[in-house]
């Protein structure tokens, strides 16, 4: 059974710039979730990708969205990158009923 | 690695002895609730989950309690070893697939 897998592990980007981030989702999971955690913080819901479509979002604005693929991996896309989206980006990958959370190692985005 | 858990509430314990984490969650209506041990540079990794129709469940080392009444919840590491030194996150969800919501975070150290 393979886990959470993302990709790329650290990004540095300059402000302004546009982001693409990578999750491969734990074998038999169908939903998937995106997470940022600031340092020092707990991780906050992005949002969340069902059967291809987003059907939860936190508060977060459009200028983060997401795409889930048939394979039910997924990306996480940031445009207009600020210097406060400097974070680590978790993806976490789940069963249909809401349990068995599985979380990837993230990505570490920096923007200068 | 990068550091998590700057500026969280810290809780140092000599090795061997046992740990107790505490948390206070948010949402009454929560029914699920998953604890969290996170290493530097590394995404949250499971360590034991509980639903809201138990008040008690044990794992190897570590038992987690759950108090609806209070709407609290502990985790207890029993023999505490220097590699359970790391943050410990409490999450909470309702069932049907809505997302995580973290608590703020615990920093165990352990003193060999």
């Amino acid at each position: 059974e393979t886990g959470v897998t993302q990709s790329p592990t650290h990004l540095i980007k300059t402000r302004g710039q546009q982001v693409t981030l990578r999750c491969s989702s734990q074998s038999g999971h169908n939903t998937v979730s995106w997470y940022q955690q600031a340092l020092g913080q707990g991780p906050q819901f992005i949002f969340q990708y069902y059967r291809e479509e987003e059907n939860g979002r936190g508060n977060f604005p459009p200028r983060f969205s997401g795409l889930q693929f048939p394979n039910y991996s997924s990306e996480l896309n940031v445009n207009a990158l600020e210097l406060d989206d400097s974070a680590l980006y978790l993806c976490a990958s789940s069963l249909e009923s809401g349990y068995g959370y599985t979380f990837g190692s993230g990505t570490r985005l920096t923007v200068v | 690695g990068e550091s998590v858990g700057l500026h969280l509430p810290t809780l140092s314990v000599q090795e061997g002895d046992n740990s107790i984490i505490n948390c206070a969650y948010s949402n009454s209506a929560s029914d699920y609730f998953i604890w969290y041990k996170q290493e530097s540079g590394k995404g949250p990794q499971f360590i034991i989950d509980i639903r809201s129709n138990m008040d008690k469940r044990q794992g190897q080392r570590v038992t987690v309690l759950l108090n609806k009444t209070v709407k609290h919840l502990s985790l207890q590491i029993a023999a505490t070893q220097p590699g359970d030194s790391a943050v410990y996150f409490c999450a909470e969800t309702r069932s049907g697939n809505t997302p995580l919501v973290f608590g703020k975070g615990t920093r165990l150290s352990v003193i060999a």
